[in-house]
Order: C-alpha cells, then structure tokens, then sequence
C-alpha cells in the first residue's frame, strides 16, 4: 500500500527564515505526491503536487517541493516564512483514486 | 479551479438524534466522492468513497449504518451520522473528482462540518 511519513509533529520557524517541512514515501511504481495546507476549522487547500517531471515543484503561495527518488522524500520548502504561513500542512500520495494522508505537521512562524 | 461546498459548516445535536451533511461540488459533476474524518490534531482518516447511483465504499472500521453514505447525483453526496454519540464528534471533510475537472490529480476539498454531539 501507499504511504508517506511526516516524521516531525511540529516545525518552528522565525519569520523571513526558510522552512522544510519534511516527507518520505513508500509507494509501489511511481508515486503522485500532494501538499495541502490547512487552516483551523477549514477544509484542506492544495499546494503542489509532483506527477512526473522536473524534480523541483513550485506551487501555491511560494511554496516549492523537492522530489527525491534515492532518498524518497518529498519535502516542502519555502525561502522565506511568513507568519501566515502558520498552519497544519499534509502530504499524501495518491492510493489509486484515494488521498492517503500523513499524519500532518505543525508549522509555526514567529514574528 | 474546482470548487467543492460542505454544509453546514457547524452542527451541534443531542446525542441519539441524527445529522445529515451535505456535500456539493459547485461548478463540475463528481463521479466520486470521498469523506474523510480528522480528530483533533490528528490526520485525516479516510471513512468510505462513493461513486454516483451505487453504493458507497467504506474502510475497514467504519460502520456503514452507523454512516450513512448516499451519492445520488453527480453534484451532491451525503453523509448522515445516524443516532449521534458524543464520541462522534469530530470535524468530517468531504473531497471529490470528476470527469470535468482537471486531470491533473488532486482532490478537490470542502471546508468541513465540525459536529457536536452533547
């Protein structure tokens, strides 16, 4: 089955700092990945996803994601935090038509 | 892009009653649709999928007649808690696809119903 791992509960940024949060998968053949944001009491916003391609994937509101094959992992990056990047951030591959979810990072960034 | 509706947004009951959520894709027809339920500071966990005029799909877990799951057109599915207890309070999230939207691979997400059960 798929899967990912988001190995840190919380990531803890100043602003104007870069911030990774990180993700690895486990997938059999090759994996579609996902990023979503979400905020308190919301539903879940798309950030990125990596399908095939260039390795490097920039998404929504400056964030970008690096999809590593040898290392498995596709973590999410920005260059610079902002204080209202502060919310819980999924990544998931897709399982056939199915979403399948890390269990979500934290993100907080401090004026 | 693609947007998907959840109503009601919150929804308080007594407990043995029942709660009926609905979820709309606004501007596509969703051949599925999906519900998830997130605890809090928890993932979200995928409760069942259902495809337009059959029956839906649940997870291992997930007790179909206590979730109450119905797709009857391509843009509204609902999702009914029957005989609510408050350990079925939790925030429920509804995602979907379809023919129309772009076949680029992601869901398209609703913005919750946060239920409480007293």
């Amino acid at each position: 089955a798929q899967s990912v791992a988001q190995p840190e509960d919380q990531v803890n940024v100043a602003e104007g700092n870069p911030l990774t949060v990180k993700c690895t998968y486990s997938v059999s053949g090759n994996p579609y990945l996902f990023w979503y944001v979400q905020y308190p009491n919301r539903g879940l916003q798309f950030l990125l996803k990596y399908i095939t391609g260039d390795n490097l994937v920039k998404g929504s509101y400056g964030f970008e994601a690096e999809f590593n094959k040898s290392q498995t992992s596709f973590h999410l990056k920005k260059p610079s935090a902002l204080v209202s990047d502060s919310a819980l951030y999924f990544c998931a591959v897709r399982d056939y038509e199915k979403l399948v979810f890390g269990t979500g990072t934290r993100l907080l960034v401090s004026p | 892009g693609a947007v998907v509706s959840q109503h009601p947004s919150w929804v308080i009951c007594k407990s043995g009653t029942s709660v009926k959520i609905e979820c709309r894709s606004l501007d596509f027809q969703a051949t599925t649709m999906f519900w998830y339920r997130q605890f809090p500071k928890q993932s979200l966990m995928l409760m069942a999928t259902s495809n337009e005029g059959s029956k839906a799909t649940y997870e291992q877990g997930v007790e179909k007649d206590k979730f109450l799951i119905n797709h009857a057109s391509l843009t509204l599915s609902t999702l009914t808690v029957t005989s609510a207890h408050p350990e079925d309070s939790s925030f429920y999230i509804c995602s979907a696809t379809g023919l129309q939207t772009p076949n680029t691979g992601e869901l398209f997400f609703g913005e919750g119903s946060r239920l409480t059960v007293l």
